[in-house]
């Protein structure tokens, strides 16, 4: 059974550029959730989604981010037009529902 | 703003030597989970403690929970190089998992 996958696992986008990161979960796993981890900081919460909707995405910007994890395929993570303070490390999880959440590797995102 | 902090930021130990780390958080909570970050990697799941334990231990982890003084320890025993790596404590707020800052631990060979 493979962990959560992400990728790419870095990536570097110039000021203006769109960034996508796409997070696989865990087979069986229908809850995935997105962090974001600035340097010399913990995780902080950005958005949670199921199939098809999302539950919770208090976590983050109105602008520029957009989140979904569609029917088929990966959940994406979708940042328009980046600025260099969304240069930072974000880390997908998923989940059974209402249990232990299991992180990718992560996407290390840098904006020149 | 964060609700668990942990406390020291970095702590540089030798191989061998026990490490210990501390976590306060500010709420209520039904559980408190530890996480290990290997530089540059994802997080790992360590250990769960549940608001009804005390204790819990984990191989050569041990975890203590004190909801009076909503705060929690993880002690790494007989510290290996392998344990380097920055160790977060995690409050669940239903689905949100709340993250300090992390106490970075370096073992020394």
């Amino acid at each position: 059974n493979a962990g959560v996958m992400q990728n790419p696992r870095h990536l570097v986008r110039r000021r203006g550029q769109e960034a996508r990161l796409r997070c696989s979960p865990m087979k069986g796993h229908s809850h995935v959730y997105w962090y974001r981890q600035l340097p010399e900081e913990g995780l902080k919460f950005m958005v949670y989604l199921q199939k098809e909707n999302i539950i919770d995405e208090s976590g983050m910007p109105k602008e520029r981010f957009s989140a979904e994890f569609p029917k088929e395929g990966p959940s994406i993570l979708r940042i328009q037009q980046v600025v260099r303070g969304d240069s930072a490390a974000y880390f997908c999880a998923s989940s059974p529902p209402t249990q232990t959440q299991y992180f990718g590797p992560g996407t290390r995102l840098l904006v020149l | 703003s964060q609700q668990g902090e942990e406390d020291p930021q970095a702590l540089s130990i030798q191989e061998g030597e026990n490490a210990t780390m501390n976590c306060s958080y500010k709420t209520s909570i039904n559980n408190l989970q530890w996480y290990r970050q290997n530089s540059g990697r994802g997080l790992v799941h360590l250990i769960l403690i549940r608001s009804n334990e005390r204790e819990k231990h984990s191989g050569r982890l041990r975890v203590t929970l004190d909801t009076s003084k909503k705060s929690s320890s993880l002690l790494i025993t007989a510290s290996r190089a392998a344990d380097t790596a920055s160790y977060f404590c995690a409050t669940p707020n239903d689905y949100k998992l709340s993250f300090g800052a992390g106490t970075t631990v370096t073992v020394r060979a």
